[in-house]
């Protein structure tokens, strides 16, 4: 039961331009959610994580948005540049649980 | 401060046999939890231990197993390996729950093909 879903599996964007990945989940008992970056042959990175209480959070020039009555939450990463291109995953997780629920990850393609 | 370190990095097994995986959190990390990425699947949650303890188990058959050592470090088996273990397997390590300014630190990896 996949409870995190990304359901674009690829995204193709144009250097400079905004790159937004989108995410959903089912569990409303998720309280916090997590963006990892994952290269070729090494382990997921974190990125960027915002918790249920806030609708925004923003580090450089990555800014994820939760919208909770949507169940819904997406990562811009502006502008995009070269060394972007990875797997990015969406992760969540409920109060004080150390479990992360994964989506399948979404590729991202940076074209000079 | 060393990272999370995940030995051996690459594993071929034969159908039937075990295999045992390693994980070395970072040093004060006592939360280990080991994750399966599978093409098209994610990161799929296998376990996760917290001294020495398991708190938390996914939804995977009894052939997959784990255990965490009085120094946090863990292993992980899988027994009577079949062809759909072939994956990623990933160790993440923390000092406490994700998102609280205390992420999940994920390790490089074993990737075991089972033939």
């Amino acid at each position: 039961d996949q409870q995190v879903k990304q359901n674009s599996p690829s995204l193709s964007v144009q250097e400079g331009r905004i790159s937004i990945l989108n995410c959903d989940y089912t569990n409303s008992m998720f309280d916090y959610f997590l963006w990892y970056k994952k290269y070729p042959a090494e382990g997921p990175t974190f990125l960027i994580s915002i918790s249920s209480i806030k609708d925004k959070n923003e580090d450089g020039r990555f800014t994820v948005f939760l919208n909770k009555s949507a169940k819904h939450l997406s990562l811009h990463i502006v502008p995009s540049q070269p060394g972007d291109s990875a797997v990015y995953f969406c992760a969540a997780r409920g109060s004080d649980d150390y479990k992360l629920s994964f989506g399948a990850g979404t590729t991202v393609t940076v074209r000079a | 401060k060393a990272g999370v370190t995940q030995t051996p990095r690459y594993l071929i097994k034969t159908r039937g046999q075990q295999v045992t995986l390693s994980c070395s959190p970072i040093s004060g990390h006592r939360s280990v939890s080991w994750y399966q990425q599978t093409p098209g699947q994610g990161l799929q949650f296998l376990f996760e231990y917290f001294s020495e303890t398991q708190r938390n188990k996914g939804n995977f058959p009894g052939r997959f197993s784990g255990r965490q050592f009085s120094n946090s470090r863990s292993e992980m088996n899988v027994s009577t390996l079949e062809l759909g273990d072939s994956a990623l397997y990933l160790c993440a390590s923390s000092s406490g729950p994700a998102g609280m300014g205390t992420e999940a630190f994920f390790g490089q990896g074993t990737r075991l093909t089972v033939v």
